[in-house]
This record gives C-alpha cells, sequence and structure tokens, in this order.
C-alpha cells in the first residue's frame, strides 16, 4: 500500500508549468529526503530529484523540487510532450523501516 | 558505462520458487548497497527490499509484504545481486527491477541506476 499521497493525473498545455503534490507523515517526509522517478511509457524509472531538490547529472533544469513539512513538490516548467510520464515521490519510513513510493501522478501534455 | 541487467524471471506456479539475478557493470559493485523494487501489471511502484554492502554488513531489510518469503543476496566477486523468491503468491506478479543505491546518512538515500526489469507471473 502507498504511504504517499499524490494526484493520479495533471494535465496542462505546452510550455506551461505543473506541480505535482506529494503529501506524507512526520515519519517519512517529514524526517527523510524526498526522492522523485519519472517512469516514460514502457521504460524503467529514472531518478530525476534526489534529496529533496536535487538534480542528477544529466537531468533538465526544467525539473525542480521542494519540500515543505510533511510534504513534498516536483514542478515541471516549460512542459514538452516528451514529459509525458508517471511520476513518483519516494521517502524513507521510520515506522515501517522501508522506502515507501507515492501513489503516482500520471502528466499529459495537452 | 554503469549498468543493470535482470534476469531470471518467467511463469511460476503459486507456493514454487524463484531467483532473480541483477548483473552489474561499469562500477565497483561491492560499494554499493543494491536493492529491489517490483511493480505490479498497471500498478505503481512497490519496494521490495535491499542488502547493505559488506562494508556495512550485507544486512538486508524487507518490506512487510514479502518478509519471511523473499531472501536478497550478492556476490560481490561476480558483480551479482539476487533475489530468491518463495512460496510465491499471484500477488507477487510484477516487473521486479534491480536498483543501485545511494546513501549519504541516515534517510538520505536514492536509487540513481536501474535495470530495464524482469517479469515474474506466478498463475497456475
Amino acid at each position: 500500500q502507498s504511504v504517499l499521497t499524490q494526484p493520479p493525473s495533471v494535465s496542462e498545455a505546452p510550455r506551461q508549468r505543473v506541480t505535482i503534490s506529494c503529501s506524507g507523515s512526520s515519519s517519512n517526509i517529514g524526517n527523510n529526503a524526498v526522492n522523485w522517478y519519472q517512469q516514460l511509457p514502457g521504460k524503467a524509472p529514472k531518478l530525476l530529484i534526489y534529496y529533496d531538490d536535487l538534480l542528477p547529472s544529466g537531468v533538465s533544469d526544467r525539473f525542480s523540487g521542494s519540500k515543505s513539512g510533511t510534504s513534498a513538490s516536483l514542478a515541471i516548467s516549460g512542459l514538452q510532450s516528451e514529459d509525458e510520464a508517471d511520476y513518483y515521490c519516494a521517502a524513507w519510513d521510520d515506522s515501517l523501516n522501508g522506502l515507501v513510493f507515492g501513489t503516482g501522478t500520471k502528466v499529459t501534455v495537452l | 558505462e554503469v549498468q543493470l541487467v535482470e534476469s531470471g524471471g518467467g511463469l511460476v506456479q503459486p507456493g514454487r520458487s524463484l531467483r532473480l539475478s541483477c548483473t552489474a557493470s561499469g562500477f565497483t559493485f561491492g560499494d554499493y548497497a543494491m536493492s529491489w523494487v517490483r511493480q505490479a501489471p498497471g500498478k505503481g511502484l512497490e519496494w521490495v527490499g535491499f542488502i547493505r554492502s559488506k562494508a556495512y554488513g550485507g544486512t538486508t531489510e524487507y518490506a512487510a509484504s514479502v518478509k519471511g518469503r523473499f531472501t536478497i543476496s550478492r556476490d560481490d566477486s561476480k558483480s551479482i545481486a539476487y533475489l530468491q523468491m518463495n512460496s510465491l503468491k499471484t500477488e507477487d506478479t510484477a516487473v521486479y527491477y534491480c536498483t543501485r543505491r545511494k546513501a549519504a546518512g541516515k534517510g538520505y538515500y536514492y536509487m540513481d541506476v536501474w535495470g530495464k526489469g524482469t517479469t515474474v507471473t506466478v498463475s497456475s
């Protein structure tokens, strides 16, 4: 079961900005780093953001992450068709002693 | 090139066992913890477990849904991580991904390299 809650879907026109929320609790997001993963259709997930707001080498700076309290957000600016994918947040959960993923958000570019 | 390649998936009957392998290349395998993540058809990602590097005791952690049935091990001499799955259930049907896990202290972990996955189908 997913402990982190995300909106099922978001959609926006090309070149616009979208934000995906990830809501958790003090045992996960509130006390540990949040990571974001992008999963293109039919592909394996790929690391997009780590330690709340850091970009891995090679990831476009159109992606950005933030965290406040027990919630985190992923923003995609200058939306492009290639950004159509599923996005998952993840964080370690101290109570479960395991990694928890968000429910996932499908991004559609209109 | 840093790469992870999973193998060993297939069709298996409920109650039987299966072992998955994850062959690493392009990095010093023994320096890293390794994780397994699965994705049931049409569903989201689910963490299965991970194994620490030998430097950190080579110990393991598992999700509650697989604890006692699944075992993760590693052979650093061959750069391979394994996922032994016993007493398989139909709900274990999924694509299983192997990942490299990086850590910078308590609560600061992420998976920076993923394999393409191997499919496990549990059905009679």
